[in-house]
């Protein structure tokens, strides 16, 4: 079956400093994983995505992604952190041969101060 | 261009009630996708449509039934409202040719008293 992991429900970061938000995954076969971001009142708004290809993922906003199949991780991250950033971050995957279910971690709020 | 509509975007039911939920997905997007997100939870998959079809369920009782129309647009239809249903239900379409890029619509908040 597969599952999501994010550790942190909040993580807390300083502006300028860099963030990091965990994700974990559980998935047979190879994954495919994103990370979604949830603003208030909003939907969800896609960042990124890695299917196969170079570890590193770049997306939106300035973040990215590490994938690291050893470690089952795909941590997201940004070199400097925004008071913008602040928002619910997700980690989803889904797996080959399911095209149609997306697994969505339970989040992680983050929180940015000045 | 627009991107994914819902409707509405607050309702409030009792127990036991139907509801029907509308979304209308990007322009030329023909899939969509239902979510379910109960407060502090990340979204749980309920279902997928494409060509007028459901293609794939995910762990939600047959009172969750839904429906596309040949102009991509889709409901949500959940009967014997329990208390739990109570979540902000998303909608999310795609292209068949690139499912992994979903746009989801803003939302529609439902409360069960």
């Amino acid at each position: 079956a597969q599952s999501v992991a994010q550790p942190e429900d909040q993580v807390n970061v300083a502006e300028g400093n860099p963030l990091t938000v965990k994700c974990t995954y559980s998935v047979s076969g190879n994954p495919y994983l994103f990370w979604y971001v949830q603003y208030p009142n909003r939907g969800l708004q896609f960042l990124l995505k890695y299917i196969t290809g170079d570890n590193l993922v770049k997306g939106s906003y300035g973040f990215e992604a590490e994938f690291n199949k050893s470690q089952t991780s795909f941590h997201l991250k940004k070199p400097s952190a925004l008071v913008s950033d602040s928002a619910l971050y997700f980690c989803a995957v889904r797996s080959y041969s399911s095209a149609s279910k997306i697994i969505f971690g339970s989040g992680t709020r983050l929180s940015i101060r000045p | 261009d627009a991107g994914v509509t819902q409707s509405p975007t607050h309702l409030i039911k009792t127990r036991g009630q139907q509801v029907t939920l509308r979304c209308s997905p990007k322009s030329g997007h023909d899939t969509v996708s239902w979510y379910q997100q109960a407060l502090g939870q990340g979204p749980q998959f309920i279902f997928q449509y494409y060509e007028e079809e459901e293609r794939q369920r995910g762990n939600f009782p047959d009172r969750f039934s839904g429906h596309q129309f040949p102009n991509y647009s889709s409901e949500l239809n959940v009967n014997a409202l329990l208390l739990g249903d109570s979540a902000l239900y998303l909608c999310a379409s795609s292209l068949s040719g690139t499912p992994d890029t979903q746009y989801f619509g803003p939302g529609t908040r439902l409360t069960v008293l």
